[in-house]
């Protein structure tokens, strides 16, 4: 059963920290997408990593997929409270119409 | 041009009752989905639709639930007899085939039974 974990559950700090988030798995994703989900709102996408190893940046953001596939981060640098939401990973499930999904991480970043 | 659209936007019933759910995906996206999300968790698949391909409805909980999709494009989700655990925000969203790709969400409903 392919699953992944989210890591923190909830985490809140002040502007102007840094922060690592992290979604693993112990099966193999061909891909794995974030979603940052603010209240009232559906999910968007921020990025897709799709080789291992990659590392993707989004202005303060960077992203990372593991070299195995099987795990990915995500780093803010100086967050602001822009940057407060749910953060979802989620990845194609082997009928590759279906996306598995995290249980995301809630981030609350205090002015 | 619009995104997906989703109506009502929050909803209160009466356990017990029916309740339909409308989601407008984006024009000329072929897959659409519906999830449900409890309160700060993450997604739970519940049907997914292709085109004119049969949908896979393995994500419905229980009987209760049925959705359909009219001329390919908007979809209704309909529970009967509510029940408190029914209560959640009901997200839809559509995709370009194959399916896996970006999906993009609609607002979401949230439905109180009470």
């Amino acid at each position: 059963t392919q699953l992944l974990e989210q890591s923190p559950q909830f985490l809140s700090i002040q502007e102007g920290e840094n922060l690592t988030v992290y979604c693993n798995s112990s099966s193999v994703f061909s891909s794995l997408q974030w979603y940052r989900q603010e209240p009232g709102e559906g999910p968007v996408l921020l990025v897709t990593v799709v080789t291992g190893g990659e590392v993707k940046k989004l202005k303060r953001l960077t992203f990372q997929f593991g070299d195995a596939r099987k795990d990915s981060s995500l780093h803010i640098t100086a967050a602001q409270p822009g940057d407060t939401g749910l953060y979802l990973c989620a990845g194609p499930r082997d009928s590759n119409y279906q996306l598995i999904w995290g249980a995301g991480t809630k981030l609350i970043i205090k002015p | 041009g619009a995104g997906v659209s989703q109506s009502p936007s929050n909803k209160v019933t009466e356990k017990g009752k029916d309740v339909e759910l409308r989601c407008d995906p984006i024009s000329g996206h072929t897959a659409l989905y519906w999830y449900r999300q409890s309160l700060g968790q993450g997604l739970e698949f519940l049907i997914y639709f292709q085109g004119n391909s049969a949908p896979d409805k393995s994500g419905l909980p229980s009987d209760r639930f049925s959705a359909e999709r009219t001329g390919g494009s908007v979809s209704t989700l309909t529970i009967q007899r509510t029940q408190q655990e029914d209560s959640a925000v009901y997200l839809c969203a559509s995709s370009l085939p194959p399916g896996a790709d970006e999906q993009y969400f609609g607002p979401g409903t949230r439905l109180t039974v009470t």
